[in-house]
């Protein structure tokens, strides 16, 4: 069975700060890590990593895949309050009618 | 853009009654999924359809069924609803079952609330 773990489960950081959420997994046939942020509504898509793309960058986000530990990170600099969120991670394999397994997710809050 | 809508933002239902949370895509999406969301639990995948009339049962099918009439609609039915089933259920919807790159991406709808009393 696919597995995700996703740490720390919450945490809380004033603006400004550098943050570094953890995501790691157990998946047969990796084909993808994928990192959503959700607010007080729909989960929205921010990276997707694969094995031929093992960075992602996006203004103060920034996701690397390590296909060797099979983790990835999402690292935000210069937090700001509307970074706060809940974090996503999800994996999905190979193969037909493959579906996501996502983590518990990260609640990050940042404080003024 | 990808637009998912999910007919109800938030439910009040009593424990016995019959359920029915909508979904529309707009994207033309072969794959649709219904999730639920629990504190400390994360997303729960309940059923999902990669096909018109098709559905597969996901890792929490109990005490739910699905309907997929037509390609662009989803919907997830409690059959007699119960207090255990209140939780935010998330409707998501992708391009295609299987295929590499952004095909896996999927796109939520923003969610229903659902409290059964």
């Amino acid at each position: 069975e696919d597995k995700v773990v996703q740490s720390p489960l919450s945490l809380v950081v004033h603006e400004g700060d550098t943050v570094t959420l953890n995501c790691s997994y157990e998946v047969t046939n990796f084909r993808s890590l994928l990192w959503y942020k959700q607010e007080k509504k729909a989960p929205t898509f921010l990276f997707m990593l694969t094995s031929s793309g093992i960075e992602k960058k996006s203004g103060r986000l920034s996701s690397i895949l390590d296909k060797k530990e099979l983790s990835s990170i999402l690292n935000i600099t210069a937090t700001q309050t509307g970074d706060s969120a809940i974090y996503l991670c999800a994996v999905a394999p190979t193969g037909a009618n493959s579906k996501l397994t996502f983590g518990k997710g990260i609640t990050l809050s940042v404080r003024p | 853009d990808v637009k998912v809508t999910q007919s109800s933002r938030y439910l009040v239902k009593r424990t016995g009654e019959k359920v029915f949370l909508e979904c529309v895509q707009d994207m033309d999406h072969e794959n649709m999924f219904w999730y639920r969301q629990d504190p400390g639990l994360g997303l729960r995948l309940i059923y999902f359809s990669y096909d018109v009339k098709m559905k597969e049962k996901g890792d929490i099918p109990e005490g739910y069924s699905v309907s997929r009439e037509k390609k662009e609609r989803f919907s997830l039915i409690l059959e007699s609803a119960s207090t255990n089933q209140t939780s935010m259920y998330l409707c998501a919807s992708s391009l295609s079952p299987s295929g590499s790159g952004a095909k896996n991406i999927q796109y939520f709808g923003a969610g229903t609330r659902l409290s059964v009393l």
